[in-house]
């Protein structure tokens, strides 16, 4: 157990759907980190947030929005589904919002039929 | 802009022989750089990363990785593979003087190892 837990870790839904991915970060950190999981496209990199405040922002679509709340625990949402957002979404946390080690959670398998 | 590239998506090795797993960065500033592993149905885990000082950096479970800046390469090794390191392996890069700390992976290797 890593100490960063994701929910759901399958979701089954159909297109134009919406979801909301949940993610606790480990004890002790404030960043968390969203990254997406496909076979086509690698391991690509979504969004940052750093106690509360968007740090970065990577290949996010528009369809698809963060937050963090005051307890450091991040959501994920993801709207107007389509196929190709099927994937494995990861959260991860660190400690700073620097450099550092990511500790990644599970992760939730989403397939959109 | 930074990109981190892994040389070769699949490696197969048999049991005891030495794993070889490659990665090159390219960024104009030498980064922090990471790697990772990935067991089926689990998230990544740290394996080792490089940050300043020795270039030669150990990690868990027997594995190595020699930062060397000429080539701008980190490639990852282990003496003698064992069935259990069967799995996914990431390079990643993150740059140190940045605010918006985020890590740049690589596609991925994925280690097989035979009988």
């Amino acid at each position: 157990d890593s100490g960063v837990t994701q929910t759901p870790k399958h979701l089954i839904t159909a297109t134009g759907q919406r979801v909301t991915l949940r993610c606790s970060p480990r004890s002790g950190d404030l960043s968390v980190y969203w990254y997406q999981q496909s076979l086509d496209q690698g391991l690509q990199f979504l969004i940052q947030y750093y106690n509360g405040e968007e740090r970065a922002k990577g290949n996010i679509l528009e369809r698809f929005s963060a937050q963090q709340f005051p307890d450091l625990h991040s959501e994920l949402n993801l709207s107007s589904l389509e196929l190709g957002d099927s994937a494995l979404y990861f959260c991860a946390s660190s400690v700073t919002s620097g450099a550092n080690v990511l500790t990644f959670g599970a992760g939730s398998r989403l397939t959109v039929l | 802009a930074q990109s981190v590239t892994q040389l070769g998506s699949h490696v197969s090795v048999s049991e005891g022989a030495l794993v070889l797993l490659r990665c090159n960065y390219s960024s104009s500033v030498p980064p922090y750089l990471f790697w990772y592993v990935q067991y089926p149905n689990q998230g990544l885990q740290l394996l080792l990363k490089y940050t300043t000082g020795a270039t030669l950096v150990k990690g868990i479970n027997g594995f190595e990785a020699e930062f060397k800046k000429s080539e701008t390469s980190f490639h990852l090794t282990k003496p003698s593979a064992h069935m259990s390191d069967a799995a996914e392996y990431f390079c990643a890069a993150e740059l140190y003087n940045t605010n918006a700390g985020k890590s740049t992976f690589g596609d991925g290797t994925t280690l097989t190892v035979k009988p």
